[in-house]
């Protein structure tokens, strides 16, 4: 939604840089992470996902790591596009295939030209 | 349809009024779900649908906040007697059944005065 972000952890990366951008989970049950971007004014929009028999994933210019011994999630974005600008959240679920999203509080991400 | 859709875009209430807020969902999503989402927070889950049958209301705030779906594909979220803390985005999202990449739409975003 509109103002996104207002009063969240702000990350400033310049243009082509690579972003890390951490989340800490809270259910030591949840079993499937995904990340989501959120641009001002629009909906969250699916990045990335990782089921938790993995450690990595990747995707086209991002990497999804995840710690279950820390309960630490980590969202890496390769060369950083001003296109990347958003506020990005993680959330988990405790069963792969339900709905019930928790939502971690956000990061936002500012790309400097 | 190419997305989701969600409708009034912006909605303006006084309190005490009464609001309802339509979503229509990615044609064949068997799934949906509302979320709210409070200025400067992740979104919280408030309920799911499977069809037409709602399945979990647990997030749900109030008995002031009522949802349904009665032909399994649009559906409305209904807000009884606005009070000022109802003001947030709330966000509506599909998804195919037994997949977890949601597909959100770009929100109601509700003031109430």
């Amino acid at each position: 939604g509109e103002n996104v972000g207002l009063h969240l952890p702000t990350l400033s990366v310049q243009e082509g840089d690579n972003s890390i951008i951490n989340c800490a989970y809270s259910n030591s049950a949840s079993d499937y992470f995904i990340w989501y971007k959120q641009e001002s004014g629009k909906g969250p929009q699916f990045i990335i996902d990782i089921r938790s028999n993995m450690d990595k994933r990747q995707g086209q210019r991002v990497t999804v790591l995840l710690n279950k011994t820390v309960k630490h999630l980590s969202l890496q974005i390769a060369a950083t596009q001003p296109g990347d600008s958003a506020v990005y959240f993680c959330a988990e679920t405790s069963s792969w295939g339900t709905y019930k999203y928790i939502f971690g509080t956000g990061t936002r991400l500012k790309v400097l030209a | 349809g190419a997305g989701v859709s969600q409708s009034p875009r912006y909605k303006v209430a006084k309190r005490g009024q009464d609001v309802a807020l339509r979503c229509d969902p990615i044609s064949g999503h068997v799934s949906l779900f509302w979320y709210q989402q409070a200025l400067g927070q992740g979104p919280e889950f408030l309920t799911y649908f499977q069809n037409e049958a709602q399945l979990d209301k647990s997030g749900l705030p109030s008995d002031r906040f009522f949802a349904e779906r009665p032909e399994g594909s649009v559906s409305t979220l209904k807000i009884q007697r606005t009070q000022q803390e109802d003001s947030a985005v709330y966000l509506c999202a599909s998804s195919l059944v037994g997949t977890t990449e949601a597909f959100f739409g770009q929100g109601t975003r509700l003031t109430v005065v």
